[in-house]
C-alpha cells in the first residue's frame, strides 16, 4: 500500500536551474496539493488541485507550476530556481477537499 | 494573516509529566485536524474533530473542540519520550476548495 509517493526525496539545484518533484498517489483521491515547509513559517499551500484537469494556486504559488492530467499524478515544476525556494517540499492528497490529508515523506531541496 | 496561531511553540519537558498545547483561530472551522509530524517525515493525522465542545480520546492524548469552534486543545498525560515531534492543528472551514490552513505547530521534546 504505496499511498503517496514522492521523488527525489533530495535535491541540490543551482540558480536558475528547473526541475520537476514527482507526486503520485494509489488512493484514487481526487484532491491534492503541495506544500512547502520552512522553519517558523509552518505549511503553506503552493498549489492544489480538486480533480484531473483542475488546479488552482494556493497561498506561495509565484514561481512554481502544477498539472493535474491523471489522478494519480501531481507533479510541482520550478521554472527558474531561487534561493529562496530552498524549503522541504511535501505532496498530499485526500479523497475530498477538507477531508484528512495524506503526506508524502517530503523533498529536501536547496537552491545554491 | 496567520489564521490558526499555535503556543506554545517550543515545549521541553520530562517524561511523566502533563502537557497542553493549544490552538486558537479567531475564524470558525467546520472542523480541526491534529497532525504529528517525526524529522523526515510528512505529517500523520491524529484525529479529527468536528462538532462544537467535541472531545476525543486518543490513549494518553485528549484532544477538544472548543464550543464555539474558533480552538482546539491537545492535552498529554504522562508523556513518553516516544511523543516527542511537531504537532500541528489544520483547520478546514467547509466547502473551500483550497482546504486545510495550517498552524505553524508546536515542538514538543520529551526528555527522558
Amino acid at each position: 500500500n504505496a499511498g503517496v509517493t514522492q521523488t527525489p526525496k533530495f535535491q541540490v539545484l543551482k540558480t536558475g536551474q528547473s526541475m520537476t518533484l514527482q507526486c503520485a498517489q494509489d488512493m484514487n483521491h481526487e484532491y491534492m496539493s503541495w506544500y512547502r515547509q520552512d522553519p517558523g513559517m509552518g505549511l503553506r499551500l503552493i498549489h492544489y488541485s480538486v480533480g484531473a484537469g483542475i488546479t488552482d494556486q494556493g497561498e506561495v504559488p509565484n514561481g512554481y507550476n502544477v498539472s493535474r492530467s491523471t489522478t494519480e499524478d501531481f507533479p510541482l515544476r520550478l521554472l527558474s530556481a531561487a534561493p529562496s525556494q530552498t524549503s522541504v517540499y511535501f505532496c498530499a492528497s485526500s479523497l475530498l477537499t477538507g477531508e484528512k490529508l495524506f503526506f508524502g515523506s517530503g523533498t529536501q531541496l536547496s537552491v545554491l | 494573516t496567520q489564521l490558526l496561531e499555535q503556543s506554545p511553540q517550543f515545549l521541553s519537558i520530562q517524561e511523566g509529566e502533563n502537557l497542553t498545547v493549544y490552538c486558537n483561530s479567531s475564524s470558525v472551522f467546520s472542523s480541526l485536524q491534529w497532525y504529528r509530524q517525526e524529522p523526515g517525515e510528512g505529517p500523520v493525522l491524529l484525529v479529527t474533530v468536528v462538532t462544537g465542545g467535541e472531545v476525543k480520546k486518543l490513549k494518553r492524548l485528549t484532544f477538544q473542540f472548543g464550543d464555539a469552534r474558533k480552538d482546539s486543545s491537545l492535552h498529554i498525560t504522562a508523556a513518553q519520550t516516544g511523543d516527542t515531534g511537531l504537532y500541528l492543528c489544520a483547520g478546514s472551514r467547509g466547502g473551500g476548495a483550497d482546504g486545510l490552513t495550517f498552524g505553524k505547530g508546536t515542538h514538543l521534546i520529551i526528555q527522558p
